[in-house]
């Protein structure tokens, strides 16, 4: 069973600290994406990474960095958070390529609160 | 780049009832299209998709179909139950190479009334 799994479920921060949000998935995916979840806006794409070192910006990318060091790991960082940046925020992990199977998996999302 | 327009954002309608979701797309090499389903305080799971070269897909009460020429898919939900109650969101996958990566419209939350 495809498992990701996110550092925290609840996290609250004050403006300017830098916020790190890690995801790990243990299906040996390939690509892993970082969406921010926002009510009426649906999932929206931050960055995504195909491949270790690898990294593509998506729809949203400012104010956010990532990290992917190992395959099994994608970071998520906020250099300077702000108010604006409070949101549920979601990884999720998929193959890079399949004839069969395109799912995207995703982890239960951590909400975080900037103050 | 792509855009997934999704109505309505809200919809009720009562127990055993059916419910259909509709979905437009913009990008025609755009060749896979997936519901997921949010519960709520739960992660998004896929629940049906669809390929572009296959017109209609049913899985027991959920249904999907995909008009390419016209860039629209729908989600058709028969006989209803309480469980079904849930956001729902439609995606589209960008480009023809990249079916892995997509553009999801801004869902639709659906109430199912006992």
């Amino acid at each position: 069973d495809v498992k990701v799994t996110q550092s925290s479920r609840y996290l609250v921060k004050r403006t300017g600290e830098k916020v790190f949000l890690e995801c790990v998935q243990d299906m040996d995916h390939e690509n892993m994406f970082w969406y921010r979840q926002d009510p009426g806006l649906g999932l929206r794409l931050i960055y995504f990474s195909y491949d270790v070192k690898m990294k593509e910006k998506g729809d949203i990318p400012e104010g956010y960095s990532v990290s992917r060091e190992k395959k099994e790991r994608f970071s998520l960082i906020l250099e300077s958070a702000s108010t604006n940046q409070t949101s549920m925020y979601l990884c999720a992990s998929s193959f890079l390529w399949s004839s069969v199977h395109n799912e995207q998996f995703f982890g239960p999302g951590t909400r975080l609160t900037v103050l | 780049g792509e855009n997934v327009e999704q109505h309505p954002s809200t919809l009720s309608v009562q127990e055993g009832d059916s419910a259909v979701i509709k979905c437009t797309y913009s990008d025609s090499a755009s060749n896979y299209f997936p519901w997921y389903k949010q519960e709520l305080g739960k992660r998004p799971q896929l629940i049906i998709d669809i390929r572009s070269n296959v017109g209609e897909k049913k899985d027991q009460r959920i249904a999907v179909t995909l008009n390419k020429t016209a860039k629209h898919f729908s989600l058709h939900i028969t006989e209803t139950q309480p469980e079904d109650s849930a956001v729902y969101f439609c995606a589209a996958s960008i480009g023809p190479n990249y079916g892995q990566n997509f553009v999801f419209g801004p869902g639709t939350r659906l109430s199912v009334l006992p």
